[in-house]
């Protein structure tokens, strides 16, 4: 069965500064891999996925992520933080096409941006 | 892209009673999916809503409480129902486009009292 872990629940960086966010999974086969971002009192909202190719992949608001396919990991970075990216952040992996992408959600990392 | 219009956007609910949350979409989609958020918790999906058939329901769930509508392309319902505290949670319908991206509403905050 697919999971997904991310081990921080909370993390607070600074305004200004660099972001990472953990995420492990568990898949048997090659994965479709997501972040999503969920703001106070709106839904989720797709920051990037992975499907294939170049391990790096680029999303919105200036956030990247790179699959590591030997760490089974797939975490979100981001160079300088903004006050408004304090959110909750989800990493998702989900089954091909057959599966109807489907995805299955790690538990969250709270992120708070300290001014 | 898809923007997925979800309402309620929130319910206070008296035990025992049942809510239908709709969720209406600007185009035609093959999938739709139920997820719900549980207080502190991840997402968990419930359900794939399937047009002019049965929806298919995940481990856990089950028809009885959850029962499904997808009468078209475009829409759905979630009905929750003999609703207990245990169902307050934040409901969400997701689609898949064709780029396979998948969307989400903004939910729907649901407290049982």
């Amino acid at each position: 069965a697919q999971s997904v872990t991310q081990p921080d629940i909370h993390i607070t960086v600074s305004e200004g500064a660099s972001l990472e966010l953990r995420c492990n999974y568990s898949y048997g086969a090659t994965p479709y891999l997501f972040w999503y971002v969920q703001s106070p009192g709106q839904g989720l909202q797709l920051l990037l996925k992975y499907f294939s190719g170049d391990t790096l992949v680029q999303g919105i608001k200036g956030f990247e992520a790179e699959f590591k396919r030997s760490q089974s990991s797939f975490n979100l970075r981001k160079p300088s933080v903004h006050w408004s990216d304090a959110a909750e952040y989800f990493c998702a992996v989900g089954a091909l096409k057959g599966g109807g992408n489907k995805l299955t959600f790690g538990t969250g990392t709270q992120l708070k941006v300290e001014l | 892209s898809a923007v997925i219009s979800q309402k309620p956007s929130r319910d206070i609910c008296q035990r025992g009673t049942s809510l239908t949350i709709q969720c209406q979409v600007d185009s035609q989609v093959t999938m739709m999916f139920w997820y719900r958020q549980q207080p502190g918790q991840s997402l968990t999906l419930i359900a794939t809503a399937n047009q002019g058939s049965e929806a298919t329901y995940e481990s856990g769930f089950v028809i009885d409480k959850f029962p499904i509508s997808r009468p078209n392309l475009t829409f759905s319902t979630l009905t929750v129902s003999n609703m207990s505290p245990e169902d307050s949670s934040i409901y969400l319908c997701s689609v898949v486009v064709p780029n396979e991206k998948l969307f989400f509403g903004s939910g729907t905050q649901l407290s049982v009292l």
